[in-house]
C-alpha cells in the first residue's frame, strides 16, 4: 500500500509556481520521500528525493516539514510541458520496491 | 542517458496466447521491474528482479511470470493471456540499493481481444 496521501488534481497558471503536496504522516526514521512525475503517454521519470533536509536541483524544490510528517514539491516556473501527474513516494533505505500511490494530476493553464 | 527499452510499443494478441514482453536496460543496473498502469488504479507492481535469477512478487503477481538470465534483460510473460490483461505495461530499472531513481521504459500497450 502507498503510504502517501495527494489531491487527486491541481491547477497552476503558466509561469507561476506550482506547489504540489504531500502527506506522509506514518513515515519512519529512515524513509525518503521521493517525487516522480508522467507526462501523457510516457514512463514516469524520477525528479527529486529527501530525507529531511530541504533539496533542490535542476527540475524542482523539495520543501520537507520538521516533523517529516509532509512535504511540498515546488515547480518555481511551471511551464504547460509540466502537465503530468506528480507521484510522492516514500521508500526505506534498503528497499528496491517502488510502491505507486494516485497521484496528483497537475494541470498548467495557459 | 539510462536507457530502458522495451520490445514493442504497441501489442494485440489473443486469448489465450502465450505473450512475451521484453525490456532491456544498458546501464548495468541491478534491480528491474514490471508494472501495469490502469485508469483509476494507477502504477501497479507486478514483479521485479534484484539481480539476475532472483526476482519477488509485487502486489499483483497473478497470471504472470517473469525470467531474468541476464542482468540487462527482463521478460514478463503471461502464460495465457486474457482479456483482464489489457493494460499498458511499463518496465522499469534502478541501480539498486533503496534510495536511488528508477528509470522507465516508454511502456508497452498489450490489448488482448
Amino acid at each position: 500500500d502507498a503510504k502517501t496521501t495527494q489531491p487527486p488534481s491541481m491547477d497552476c497558471a503558466e509561469g507561476r509556481a506550482a506547489n504540489l503536496p504531500c502527506n506522509h504522516s506514518t513515515i519512519s526514521g529512515n524513509e525518503y520521500v521521493y517525487w516522480y512525475r508522467q507526462i501523457h503517454s510516457q514512463g514516469p521519470q524520477y525528479i527529486i528525493h529527501g530525507l529531511k533536509n530541504n533539496e533542490t536541483n535542476e527540475m524542482a524544490s523539495l520543501i520537507i516539514t520538521e516533523d517529516r510528517k509532509s512535504s511540498t514539491l515546488i515547480l518555481p516556473h511551471a511551464t504547460l510541458r509540466d502537465t503530468a501527474v506528480y507521484y510522492c513516494i516514500v521508500r526505506e533505505v534498503g528497499d528496491d520496491k517502488i510502491i505507486f500511490g494516485k497521484g496528483t494530476r497537475l494541470h498548467i493553464l495557459p | 542517458d539510462v536507457k530502458v527499452t522495451q520490445s514493442s510499443r504497441y501489442l494485440v494478441k489473443r486469448t489465450g496466447e502465450k505473450v512475451f514482453l521484453e525490456c532491456v536496460q544498458d546501464m548495468d543496473h541491478e534491480n528491474m521491474f514490471w508494472y501495469r498502469q490502469d485508469p483509476g488504479l494507477g502504477l501497479r507492481l507486478i514483479y521485479f528482479s534484484y539481480d539476475v535469477k532472483m526476482k519477488e512478487k509485487g502486489d499483483i503477481p497473478e497470471g504472470y511470470s517473469v525470467s531474468r538470465e541476464k542482468k540487462e534483460r527482463f521478460s514478463l510473460i503471461l502464460e495465457s493471456a486474457s482479456t483482464n490483461q489489457t493494460s499498458m505495461y511499463l518496465c522499469a530499472s534502478s541501480l539498486g540499493a533503496g534510495y536511488t531513481e528508477a528509470f522507465f521504459g516508454q511502456g508497452t500497450r498489450l490489448t488482448v481481444v
